[in-house]
């Protein structure tokens, strides 16, 4: 296992199109986080998870975002009726536990046309 | 709130010579300190993490960073730049209070001219 893993790496969509995200951790991290990151920005934090239990989902940026982890192991992240506003690259990263280094994968780099 | 200023988005250092980005954050208690390195459409790869026991931190590809209290900062250094330094640097900072989650700096583009 050599770190955290995103699929896809890149996706383009139409607007209105539903998108799947997918995020495999490294395999003993307990910890498993969501970011947006737009051009020239840091990160924007959007949920996290400790195993299965979605710890915190209120800094989801609307009710068209949602995210599962139904086995505390991978992850997916939905977008539901894109938007344009939506493009931008979105960052998986995972954590052994509360307070340890998160380790982030590629990425995926979402443009809706 | 917590939040973390990064001085200069952009900053442009000669090959061979000293690099410093800066860093500081606002918070009543001293918070678990991180920087990242981003290369152009990668993710986040860790630099170095304080957790309160050295002020002084060693991180990978020759860099380190200095906790100091009293000034609330955390400025990342480079003895000698490498052509291959350039990329973006992230500050971030976590505490327990607010469930370790992660406060991002804007990010300080590091330019290495030959």
């Amino acid at each position: 296992d050599t770190g955290v893993s995103q699929n896809p790496r890149h996706k383009i969509t139409k607007r209105g199109q539903n998108v799947t995200f997918r995020c495999d951790p490294i395999s003993e991290h307990n910890r498993l986080y969501w970011y947006r990151q737009t051009l020239g920005q840091g990160p924007e934090f959007l949920t996290y998870f400790q195993n299965e239990a979605q710890l915190e989902k209120s800094r989801l940026l609307s009710d068209r975002f949602s995210a599962e982890r139904p086995k505390g192991s991978f992850s997916t992240l939905e977008i539901q009726r894109t938007e344009q506003g939506d493009s931008a690259m979105y960052l998986c990263a995972s954590s052994l536990g509360t307070g340890d280094e998160q380790y982030f994968g590629p990425g995926t780099r979402l443009t809706v046309t | 709130a917590q939040s973390v200023t990064q001085l200069g988005s952009h900053v442009s250092v000669s090959e061979g010579a000293l690099v410093l980005l800066r860093c500081n954050y606002s918070s009543s208690v001293p918070p678990y300190l991180f920087w990242y390195v981003q290369y152009p459409n990668q993710g986040l790869q860790l630099l170095l993490k304080y957790t309160s026991a050295a002020t002084l931190v060693k991180g990978i590809n020759g860099f380190e960073a200095e906790f100091k209290k009293s000034e609330t900062s955390f400025h990342l250094t480079k003895p000698s730049a490498h052509m291959s330094d350039a990329a973006e640097y992230f500050c971030a900072v976590s505490r327990k209070e607010s469930n370790y989650q992660l406060i991002w700096g804007a990010g300080t583009k590091l330019i290495i001219k030959p």
